[in-house]
């Protein structure tokens, strides 16, 4: 089955750090842009990062440009978001989603991340 | 960055009814708007992409049209699943911004 499956949300201190993972199966990662997205509660949606691991190609929104690093392990089939110095307004439920045609075709269900003392 | 703006924000609406949402972007993104559906605790799901082309398995009563900077996306005959939230979303110089939503809740 096609699919990706995002996982390593949790509660954090502001300053803290988290990485998030999103495996891929039914696919190779090296074959597709993906990008992370992210929706605070009962919010609307925000592009985050992107990668193209064939190309090295990153880009990253200006809200968390430093702060977050974007990488691929194709032999692990996975995507990663290593989040740093995290804020309150990063509270959200982040996704993974696969990138086909400038327009975002699977999506995984999603990983909370609280930000909060 | 190119900002998308929706309206409606949210629309009442009956089975059966004719819906259009309309998406306007800050400048002109050619043909690369994309449209998705969202319901409750769930992941967006692609609708349209490339302004009018329908992703595989979206059934037919949803199209997509515009150019530049004016984009619709229009349910031609509203059924109960339906029921979701509606975003536009552009992809211009890897920058990809979404709008606000659309909600569309039944009268």
């Amino acid at each position: 089955e096609v699919q990706l499956v995002e996982s390593g949300g949790g509660l954090v201190q502001p300053g803290g750090s988290l990485r998030l993972s999103c495996a891929a199966s039914g696919f190779s990662l090296s074959s597709f842009s993906l990008n992370w997205v992210r929706q605070a509660p009962g919010k609307g949606l925000e592009w985050v990062a992107y990668i193209r691991s064939s190309t090295s190609l990153i880009h990253y929104a200006d809200s968390v440009k430093g702060r977050f690093t974007i990488s691929t392990d194709n032999g692990k089939n996975s995507l990663y978001l290593q989040m740093n110095s995290l804020r309150d307004e990063d509270t959200a439920v982040y996704y993974c989603a696969r990138d086909q045609i400038y327009a975002f075709d699977l999506w995984g269900q999603g990983t909370m991340v609280t930000v909060s003392s | 960055d190119i900002q998308m703006t929706q309206s409606p924000s949210f629309v009442s609406a009956s089975v059966g009814d004719r819906v259009t949402i309309t998406c306007r972007a800050s400048q002109d993104i050619a043909k690369w708007l994309a449209w998705y559906q969202q319901k409750p605790g769930k992941p967006p799901k692609l609708l349209i992409y490339a302004k009018s082309t329908l992703q595989s398995g979206v059934p037919s009563r949803f199209s997509g049209s515009g150019s530049g900077t004016d984009f619709t996306l229009t349910i031609s005959s509203l059924q109960p699943e339906d029921f979701a939230t509606y975003y536009c979303q552009q992809a211009d110089n890897f920058a990809w911004t979404f709008g606000q939503g659309t909600k569309v809740e039944i009268k």
